[in-house]
């Protein structure tokens, strides 16, 4: 069972670079997210999925950009890498019926020099 | 207001102590809540879903209060090995139907 795949589990950026966090279901959920955590702050939501060809923003969308087009994948994607995007992304996916809850990814640390 | 807040803790209990965290939402349309635990900054992991009319697994107690708009997470008898983080999860219904928002966690340390 591969659940949730996140690729990378680390990645070490400079400043401007840009980067595609990649992630994965193999459940059928229709519903995809990504989260950054950082200490004392909880798991914030970045954007959403409900569905292919849908996304919307959550808390703290500036700076990354997310797309769709299969069930499965839902990828994120940094333009122009910060330091204050230091953080551990966790992408998380469940059924869209409401008493479903979240299957997570393993996390990606990312560090902005 | 944050949608979704918790107490601040950390608590710090010994072994076999009651402890019980609080968790208030602002989006009276939210549709379901979770607790989900989470270990040194590894994945959550769910821990129980909360059922309107309260529900109880082992040790764990989750309640639902709607009218005031706050979860509850109830741990009897602790043991080491519920030091973790608990972080409560909240459904959104109404325009942002779907959309799942934590809490910021509480930290919860038991010591022999």
């Amino acid at each position: 069972n591969a659940g949730v795949t996140q690729t990378p589990k680390f990645q070490v950026l400079k400043t401007g670079q840009s980067m595609t966090l990649q992630c994965a279901q193999d459940m059928n959920h229709e519903y995809m997210s990504w989260y950054r955590q950082d200490p004392g702050m909880g798991l914030r939501l970045i954007h959403y999925s409900v569905g292919a060809g849908i996304t919307d923003q959550g808390e703290v969308p500036n700076g990354y950009n997310v797309s769709r087009s299969t069930t499965e994948d839902f990828p994120l994607r940094l333009l122009s890498a910060a330091p204050s995007q230091t953080s551990v992304y966790f992408c998380a996916s469940s059924y869209s019926a409401s008493n479903s809850p979240l299957h997570f990814g393993n996390g990606t640390r990312l560090t902005v020099t | 207001r944050k949608e979704v807040e918790q107490d601040p803790g950390p608590f710090n209990v010994p072994e076999g102590a009651t402890v019980a965290f609080n968790c208030t939402y602002s989006n009276s349309a939210s549709q379901s809540f979770f607790w989900y635990r989470q270990d040194c900054r590894k994945e959550p992991k769910l821990l129980m879903s909360v059922y309107s009319s309260g529900n109880e697994d082992g040790r764990f107690t989750a309640q639902l209060n709607r009218a005031s708009q706050y979860i509850s997470l109830l741990i009897r008898d602790s043991k080491l090995s519920d030091s973790a983080t608990y972080l409560c999860v909240v459904r959104a219904g109404g325009t942002s139907y779907g959309k799942l928002t934590f809490g910021q966690g509480t930290i919860l340390t038991v010591h022999p």
